[in-house]
């Protein structure tokens, strides 16, 4: 599904690092979201937009800060992480709450 | 809360077998159900979903029917192929009028190997 992009595809940062994670959607769509997928683990829901309002978070750490300019673009910024917060970091979108479209992953390690 | 569970993996099979995959979930409403598939490297892709009781989902030759009687959205296709060596999700989501805006709930997958 190419409808919505995440840059960058591998990113690897130290503990004190900062770094932004990008999401953009070009599906006219009005609700993103983030997940976290890690190895042996279930999809985990972090955060949910809808018309750039958040709408949920689901117990997410502090070091993790989402962002949203607008409908198309989704931000996750990172900041003094430790190493199991490396992981695969999934957006997706939907139009309001119907199926969601995912893209294709920012694969995280946290050194 | 909802769950959902998928029989335990890794799941091997040799090219042209045919393949199930269980799945049963916990939930008050109606959900949606849906099933994702994520190929080696990539993010998830929607394979198919089923909105109401009965309803057959079908995408690839992959099909899964909403069994409301048993909780259950089994994922069959009748001949594999090398290139559906994948990891594959099912995923709920809660009917309309529900606390949590579009929340998808999801198995913990299943690893899918389809040899030649």
């Amino acid at each position: 599904e190419t409808g919505v992009t995440q840059t960058p595809r591998h990113l690897v940062m130290g503990m004190t690092n900062k770094k932004s994670l990008k999401c953009e959607q070009h599906l006219g769509h009005n609700a993103m979201y983030w997940y976290k997928q890690s190895a042996k683990k279930p999809l985990e829901l972090m955060f949910v937009y809808n018309f750039k309002e958040q709408t949920e978070n689901n117990s997410v750490p502090s070091r993790f800060s989402p962002e949203c300019p607008n409908s198309s673009h989704l931000f996750l910024h990172l900041h003094t992480l430790q190493p199991e917060d490396s992981a695969l970091y999934l957006c997706a979108s939907s139009q309001e709450g119907r199926t969601q479209y995912f893209g294709p992953g920012t694969r995280l390690t946290v050194l | 809360g909802d769950s959902v569970t998928q029989m335990e993996g890794p799941v091997t099979l040799s090219e042209e077998a045919f393949l199930t995959i269980n799945c049963t979930y916990t939930a008050t409403g109606y959900p949606s159900l849906f099933w994702y598939v994520q190929y080696p490297g990539e993010g998830l892709q929607l394979l198919l979903k089923a909105t109401k009781a009965d309803d057959k989902g079908s995408n690839k030759g992959f099909e899964a029917t909403y069994r409301k009687e048993t909780t259950s959205f089994h994922l069959e296709k009748g001949s594999v192929q090398v290139s559906d060596s994948a990891v594959y999700f099912c995923a709920l989501k809660e009917s309309a009028g529900g606390t949590s805006y579009g929340k998808l709930t999801f198995g913990q997958g299943t690893i899918l190997t389809v040899h030649p």
